[in-house]
């Protein structure tokens, strides 16, 4: 059975810096993409970033260019997301996802985050 | 950036009719178009992929249409557990972009 955890979500104060982590199990973790997306409290969905199989590529969205860096860690099955200088509009509700092609075939419960002071 | 308008916003039916959500895109995504359905308090769930492939576990009262610009997720005799929110997602393009969603309740 495929299974995403996000851990790492919390209360942090903006201009501060937060790392999420999702373990992954139950595939074969190094032959998937893996991405993170996000949602606002009572909003829609937003894909956040994109990371290959192998960690050789990585895509963001225009927003988090340059604050946020997403890597994995293929002997620990792990996905991480490095988010610094945190905004109030980086509040949401984090989720680890994993890429089939281009849509999202499982995903991770969630982890939420609140960037306030 | 591709912009999906999904519609309606919120949806209200009775137990066994049959519902019906529609995404437009801002141009043609060329089938690249995946259905989600999210549970109040819960994660997404992939339902559709390639605007008309089930995904696996998925119940067949479900399916996707469309092509081109214009896509649509019909739910066939709605249960009471289909009450969530519905998002599409197109996948053609990057980035990939997501509708604001459809909130289905039973009248």
């Amino acid at each position: 059975e495929v299974q995403l955890v996000e851990s790492g979500g919390g209360l942090v104060q903006p201009g501060r810096s937060m790392k999420l982590s999702c373990a992954a199990s139950g595939f074969t973790f190094n032959n998937y993409d893996m991405a993170w997306v996000c949602q606002a409290p009572k909003k829609g969905l937003e894909w956040v970033a994109t990371i290959s199989y192998d960690g050789s590529s990585t895509y963001y969205r225009d927003s988090v260019k340059g604050r946020f860096t997403i890597s994995r860690d293929n002997a620990k099955s792990t996905l991480y997301l490095q988010m610094d200088s945190l905004r109030s509009e980086d509040t949401a509700t984090y989720y680890c996802a994993r890429l089939s092609f281009w849509y999202f075939d499982f995903w991770g419960p969630g982890t939420m985050v609140t960037v306030s002071s | 950036d591709i912009q999906m308008t999904q519609s309606p916003a919120s949806l209200s039916a009775s137990l066994g009719e049959t519902v019906t959500i529609e995404c437009r895109a801002s141009e043609d995504i060329y089938n690249g178009l995946a259905w989600y359905q999210q549970k109040p308090g819960k994660s997404p769930q992939l339902l559709i992929y390639n605007a008309n492939s089930l995904h696996t576990g998925v119940p067949s009262r479900f399916s996707g249409s469309g092509s081109g610009t214009q896509y649509s997720l019909k739910i066939n005799s709605l249960q009471s557990e289909d009450v969530a929110s519905y998002f599409c997602q197109q996948y053609y393009n990057y980035p990939n972009t997501f509708g604001a969603g459809t909130k289905l309740e039973l009248k």
